[in-house]
């Protein structure tokens, strides 16, 4: 199992531009977590979602969207980017226990 | 909503000393998370406690959750410098969906 991959890595991106953060599960887990995680800060949830079609906000989801057509896919979209939306992003999955995270995107918006 | 707080905010400690990391949510805990982070990267799962009183350990890692289920402690025995990281404790809110972290410990260990 590959487990939690995340693309791309790095990214620098200008101010007004959109992308999208990819993130696959190979583990067939329902729950699937987008945090970001600010220099020197703890990571907050952004997005969440319990299952294929089902997705809920988190704790900072202003500037995001999310979809979940598959149980294996849980993009992250970023509409108009912003300087503010410069932070490190993870990518987590459960079933019931533990959450497994991806090895982040580095993103910065310039 | 939930929250919580870890304490200390960072730790600086000599090779081989002891040192315990606090972890105090707003509310009841149905189940806590410790996570270990190094540096610019992901996170790695280290304990999980869900019943009041429990314990865990492993290797020289030591996570106990209260009676009252708000305030855990993880406990590092004859610290190392491959000890060195991001310490986090996280929650699940009561349903199991969504999910909080505390703001970190950062632990330094000088050889």
């Amino acid at each position: 199992n590959a487990g939690v991959t995340q693309t791309p890595k790095f990214r620098i991106l200008k101010i007004g531009q959109s992308m999208t953060l990819q993130c696959t599960q190979d583990m067939n887990h329902n729950y699937m977590y987008w945090y970001r995680q600010d220099p020197g800060m703890g990571l907050k949830l952004i997005y969440y979602s319990v299952g294929a079609g089902i997705t809920d906000k988190g704790e900072v989801p202003n500037g995001y969207n999310v979809s979940r057509s598959t149980t294996e896919d849980f993009p992250l979209r970023l509409e108009l980017a912003a300087p503010s939306q410069t932070s490190v992003y993870f990518c987590a999955s459960r079933d019931r226990g533990e959450q497994y995270f991806g090895p982040g995107t580095r993103l910065t918006v310039t | 909503s939930q929250e919580l707080e870890q304490s200390p905010q960072s730790l600086i400690v000599q090779e081989g000393k002891n040192l315990t990391i606090n972890c105090t949510s707003s509310k009841t805990l149905y189940g806590l998370y410790w996570y270990k982070q190094k540096y610019g990267e992901g996170l790695i799962f280290l304990m999980m406690l869900q019943k009041g009183g429990e314990e865990k350990s492993h290797e020289k890692i030591t996570a106990k959750l209260d009676e009252k289920k708000q305030q855990s402690s993880l406990h590092i025995t004859a610290s190392q410098p491959s000890h060195a990281g991001i310490y986090l404790c996280g929650a699940d809110d009561n349903y199991g969906q969504n999910f909080v972290f505390g703001p970190g410990t950062r632990l330094s260990v000088l050889p």
